[in-house]
């Protein structure tokens, strides 16, 4: 069966630190790969999506500059919070589809983001 | 403007019950409308999905009922299960890979 897996599962950084977050699909090739937050109150955000042989695109409000991502192969995606603040706190989801197979994204249990 | 709607926001109902969830959308170019579950702690798992080409979809005890003239679809939970207690997020997908999804409902499923 298709399986996202994603760590850390949570995390806790100082205000104007950074760090990193890592997605790994397993059972399916990852062709396309979406970051999204959810924030406390539950709404999704989506923030990048990227995709194997294109540009990642990001969502207004979000930028490279502050949520580099990296998806080196078909199984694995990386996405950094850099300069983090109370604002970015939320799950961090990793939404993995393959497009050859059809439309099925797939979430791993996302990475908690808290900052003090 | 909120591109997908959900409602109730919180459902109860007993055990045994159907369970009956209700989305909108506003963009006549959705294609592809998956529900999730997710538990707390958890990441959304995809439940069901139906495209706008079919009017229903069922996979166990779940069904997706759609109706593109009117831009709305419901998720009806058959005979409902306290382990069917969650947050279901109605989502919708222009075939591109970006989900937008509604702001979920809780629901209840009291024993």
């Amino acid at each position: 069966g298709a399986l996202v897996y994603q760590y850390p599962r949570r995390t806790i950084c100082k205000s104007g630190t950074s760090m990193r977050m890592e997605c790994q699909a397993v059972g399916f090739q990852a062709t396309s790969v979406a970051w999204y937050r959810q924030s406390p109150q539950k709404t999704f955000e989506l923030i990048a999506l990227s995709t194997v042989n294109s540009a990642i695109k990001y969502e207004q409000n979000f930028t490279q500059e502050k949520f580099p991502i990296s998806h080196p192969n078909l199984s694995f995606s990386s996405m950094t919070v850099l300069n983090a603040y109370l604002e970015d706190r939320g799950l961090y989801l990793c939404g993995a589809r393959d497009r050859d197979w059809g439309d099925e994204q797939y979430f791993g249990p996302g990475t908690r983001l808290t900052v003090l | 403007q909120q591109q997908v709607r959900q409602s109730p926001q919180s459902l109860t109902v007993w055990e045994g019950e159907t369970a009956i969830l209700n989305c909108s959308y506003e963009n006549s170019a959705f294609d592809y409308f998956p529900w999730y579950q997710q538990f707390p702690g958890e990441g959304p798992a995809l439940l069901i999905a139906i495209r706008s080409v079919s009017d229903k979809k069922e996979d166990g005890g779940f069904t997706i009922f759609f109706n593109k003239r009117e831009k709305n679809l419901s998720l009806h939970i058959k005979d409902s299960q306290p382990g069917d207690s969650a947050t279901y997020f109605c989502a919708a997908n222009t075939n591109t890979g970006k989900l937008t999804f509604g702001d979920g409902t809780v629901l209840t499923v009291k024993p």
